[in-house]
């Protein structure tokens, strides 16, 4: 079993459309949870950390759920822009800054 | 431009031979890790220094790949006897220790 577990995808959603992207980690004392996204041939850049109080940052909302370890991304009014890879990141370690346990990668496709 | 860099961006070499990738990071970051990206995958974790040591290696990291960081500022990766299967992204990423890691761009590499 994978470290971290996301379904590759790809969603095509219509512009101004709802999207929601799960994920499933299997290390329960990870410490730290993220969300990156990925453009076609680029770096990954972080897109929001993840916390169990859940938190948002405008049209996206974060949501983590220790007990299922499961973590997920809503994304509200989706834009052309937003197509991309969004990968869901576990960190073991409290406060990052150690070894990122990375998923495959949703891919996104926001269309006219 | 500030960020991190990573040289070359594209190298295509010969099964059996050398390679070796430069990273320079942020400069105040005194952690620098070193990530591998295959098609369809998220990245995975290599190794990681702070500051000169090097901290944590990862199983993927055969004893045919060496990092170096030796006077704690940029990083060298170097594959010895390359393969086909090695062919990949190879990131690299510097952070303050907890904090958010930055990527550079990447080193593609294609083993012939």
């Amino acid at each position: 079993r994978k470290e971290v577990e996301q379904d590759p995808g790809p969603f095509n959603v219509p512009e101004g459309a709802t999207v929601a992207f799960n994920c499933t980690y299997s290390n329960s004392a990870s410490q730290s949870f993220f969300w990156y996204r990925q453009d076609c041939r680029k770096e990954p850049k972080l897109l929001m950390s993840v916390y169990s109080s859940g938190n948002e940052d405008g049209r996206f909302t974060a949501q983590l759920n220790r007990a299922s370890q499961y973590i997920s991304l809503l994304i509200r009014d989706s834009k052309l822009s937003d197509s991309a890879t969004y990968l869901c990141v576990v960190d073991p370690r409290e406060g990052g800054g150690n070894k990122l346990t990375f998923g495959t990668g949703t891919q996104l496709k926001v269309e006219l | 431009d500030t960020g991190v860099s990573q040289n070359p961006r594209h190298k295509i070499t010969k099964r059996g031979q050398n390679v070796t990738f430069r990273c320079d990071p942020i400069s105040e970051h005194n952690r620098l890790y070193w990530y591998r990206q295959t098609l369809g995958q998220g990245p995975e974790f290599l190794t990681y220094f702070q500051n000169e040591a090097q901290l944590e290696k990862s199983r993927l990291l055969s004893d045919r790949f060496s990092a170096e960081r030796p006077k704690g500022s940029f990083s060298t990766l170097e594959i010895q006897r390359t393969e086909q299967g090695d062919s990949a992204m190879y990131l690299c990423a510097s952070s303050f220790p907890g904090d958010e890691q930055f990527f550079g761009p990447g080193t593609r590499l294609t083993v012939l």
